[in-house]
């Protein structure tokens, strides 16, 4: 198994351009997350997805946008980039918890590193 | 508000000694806590985790304890070694329908030789 890939590893882009970030896993997970990460700072979440088909809000969701057309695979949009929105952005997946197991860990892509200027 | 946060951001050690790294979480709802270890220009990789019916629970080498009575929970790492080196984070759920984690700031773990 890859794991969880994220695509491109680095981008810059210029005020008000447009682009997704790619994500893909290949261990057939339930859910799946999108954060983004501040320097020094911890992850906050942007959106994620329960399954193909839902998605939902996170704590940062302004900019953003999301689709889950397949299990496998969970791109984030960005329409009008902004310098605020320069951040590594981490994308994850987690398996349905279930026969007496409350939680599982979420396992991380590499990151894609986004610079706006 | 809610937070999850971490008491120290940088820990220097010496190799062998053992590290402590320390958080505190504010709602008592939370019932999962799980801890990360991201090196640097990598994503997050999981360590352990525990849910609030435990109060430790140990891995190889690493061990977590939950006091649930102050909100605070720990990662205990022995015999830390250089490959230590990395940011810890802790993070929380307080919906195991979602798996929705709110992550703490992170500590800095640096390991001297």
């Amino acid at each position: 198994n890859a794991g969880v890939t994220q695509t491109p590893k680095f981008r810059i882009l210029k005020i008000g351009q447009s682009m997704t970030l790619q994500c893909t896993q290949d261990m057939n997970h339930n859910y799946m997350y999108w954060y983004r990460q501040d320097p020094g700072m911890g992850l906050k979440l942007i959106y994620y997805s329960v399954g193909a088909g839902i998605t939902d809000k996170g704590e940062v969701p302004n900019g953003y946008n999301v689709s889950r057309s397949t299990t496998e695979d969970f791109p984030l949009r960005l329409e009008l980039a902004a310098p605020s929105q320069t951040s590594v952005y981490f994308c994850a997946s987690k398996r349905l918890a279930g026969g007496g197991v409350v939680a599982y860990e979420q396992y991380f892509g590499p990151g894609t590193r986004l610079t706006v200027t | 508000g809610e937070s999850v946060g971490l008491h120290l951001p940088t820990l220097s050690v010496q190799e062998g000694d053992n590290s402590i790294i320390n958080c505190a979480y504010s709602n008592s709802a939370s019932d999962y806590f799980i801890w990360y270890k991201q090196e640097s220009g990598k994503g997050p990789q999981f360590i352990i985790d525990i849910r609030s019916n435990m109060d430790k629970r140990q891995g190889q080498r690493v061990t977590v304890l939950l006091n649930k009575t102050v909100k605070h929970l720990s990662l205990q790492i022995a015999a830390t070694q250089p490959g230590d080196s990395a940011v810890y984070f802790c993070a929380e759920s307080r919906s195991s329908n979602t798996g929705k984690l709110i992550f703490g700031q992170g500590t800095t773990l640096q390991v001297k030789p």
